[in-house]
């Protein structure tokens, strides 16, 4: 029973469009969100956070949405460069405030 | 160092034997957590430290692993009787407080159980 989802294994985008990023969570309870980015070899590296008081957070080309109704968030990124070409987890702090539950990731791909 | 710090890098193991993996977090990091990554899956949190509180072991996954920090800096990771379920990326992140500030993670020790 997956607190988080991500529900799309796989993206691949054109340079310079739009990546939007899904997350679903079961949770209500949960307040606190995270993405996260990762390179092969190396550990996930932050990038963006909302809390549940806001529905979005924006950081240069990267912005989060979050729709407490529907349990969902978004990362959405642009223009699309290649160098964004990772795997995308997302996460929220477990209701303890002690660690983070992750989605299982997204590949996002991005050509030129 | 500046970042996580995580020995070895990759292991080979042979089923039924004991490993150790170690984590050197960011110095003055008072939180330190194992998460460990197996394919196709997510991060699955394993333990937490904070400080000289008790850790939170809800998240190891049987009697056979174990997790010791010792003076609130270096972390060892122990998996007894290795399993072929047991490999995958064993990542270990710290932070500076909550985990709402945003965990600095390791590279990673990659475990293979043969």
């Amino acid at each position: 029973d997956q607190q988080v989802k991500q529900n799309s294994p796989s993206l691949s985008v054109q340079e310079g469009r739009i990546s939007i990023l899904n997350c679903d969570y079961t949770n209500s309870m949960f307040d606190y969100f995270l993405w996260y980015k990762k390179y092969p070899a190396e550990g996930p590296t932050f990038l963006i956070s909302i809390s549940s008081i806001k529905d979005k957070n924006e950081d240069g080309r990267f912005t989060v949405f979050l729709n407490k109704s529907a349990k969902h968030l978004s990362l959405h990124i642009v223009p699309s460069q290649p160098g964004d070409s990772a795997v995308y987890f997302c996460a929220a702090v477990n209701q303890a405030g002690t660690a983070l539950i992750f989605g299982k990731g997204t590949t996002l791909s991005v050509s030129s | 160092g500046a970042g996580v710090s995580q020995s070895p890098s990759n292991k080979v193991t042979e089923k039924g034997k004991d490993v150790e993996l170690r984590c050197d977090p960011i110095s003055g990091h008072t939180a330190l957590y194992w998460y460990r990554q197996s394919l196709g899956q997510g991060l699955e949190f394993l333990i937490y430290f904070q400080g000289n509180s008790a850790p939170d072991k809800s998240g190891l996954p049987s009697d056979r692993f174990s997790a010791e920090r010792t003076g609130g800096s270096v972390s060892t990771l122990t998996i007894q009787r290795t399993q072929q379920e047991d490999s995958a990326v064993y990542l270990c992140a710290s932070s500076g407080d909550r985990a709402w500030h945003g965990y600095t993670f390791g590279s990673g020790t990659r475990l293979t159980v043969v």
